[in-house]
């Protein structure tokens, strides 16, 4: 157990829906990162945060947003929903020492597996 | 942008044979990490390697670190079926002290009994 929590496990939607995934970061992580993992593809990383401030942004698209709150867990909101979104997103979180987060190792949540009809 | 690569993309061995995967980058690396997904899984940091020709040692599993910080391998003596799942190099962003990683394609390791 990483110590990082997603809800839901599971979430199956139908085209043009939109939906939120939420993540819990390990106690004391500033660090929030969120993944995306399809099946012909590896890691693509979508978005940081960083004690509520956005810090990094990856190849995320326009139709997706997240947020990180004060008590530090995160949403990952996914609207326009196509069937090409079917996915597992991963959260993970790390901490942040000297301020060098590029040293820190991640540490991954069991993900959300979103199903697209 | 960055772009990591890993080969090879799919390894099959006998229980007992050796594994290898390796790792390159596009661009010099501050550090180099390692994560393993078992399958059905996330996830899992195995290590980081932050020092020119670093290498290290995690029982049956041998980290390296190239002399120029653009590449680094994998090595797994005597496989065992515990081994199976994807493992993965990752590195951060060049020039970045952010911790966004780039994440290798990963190879994806069958151990047959």
């Amino acid at each position: 157990d990483s110590g990082v929590t997603q809800t839901p496990k599971h979430l199956i939607t139908a085209t043009g829906q939109r939906v939120t995934l939420r993540c819990s970061p390990r106690s004391g992580d500033l660090s929030v990162y969120w993944y995306q993992q399809s099946l012909d593809q590896g890691l693509q990383f979508l978005i940081q945060y960083y004690n509520g401030e956005e810090r990094a942004k990856g190849n995320i698209l326009e139709r997706f947003s997240a947020q990180q709150f004060p008590d530090l867990h995160s949403e990952l909101n996914l609207s326009s929903l196509e069937l090409g979104d079917s996915a597992l997103y991963f959260c993970a979180s790390s901490v942040e020492r000297g301020g060098v987060s590029s040293y820190n190792e991640q540490f991954f949540g069991p993900g959300t597996r979103l199903t697209v009809l | 942008g960055q772009q990591v690569m890993q080969i090879p993309q799919y390894q099959h061995v006998q229980e007992g044979e050796d594994f290898t995967t390796y790792c390159n980058s596009s661009t010099t690396l501050s550090n180099i990490q390692w994560y393993k997904q078992r399958p059905g899984g996330h996830p899992v940091f195995l290590i980081q390697l932050v020092k020119s020709g670093e290498v290290k040692k995690q029982k049956r599993l041998t980290f390296q670190f190239g002399e120029a910080k653009k590449n680094s391998s994998l090595h797994i003596t005597a496989t065992q079926t515990t081994d199976v799942g994807t493992y993965f190099c990752a590195g951060p962003d060049g020039g970045t002290s952010y911790g966004k990683l780039t994440f290798g394609q990963g190879t994806i390791l069958t151990v047959h009994p």
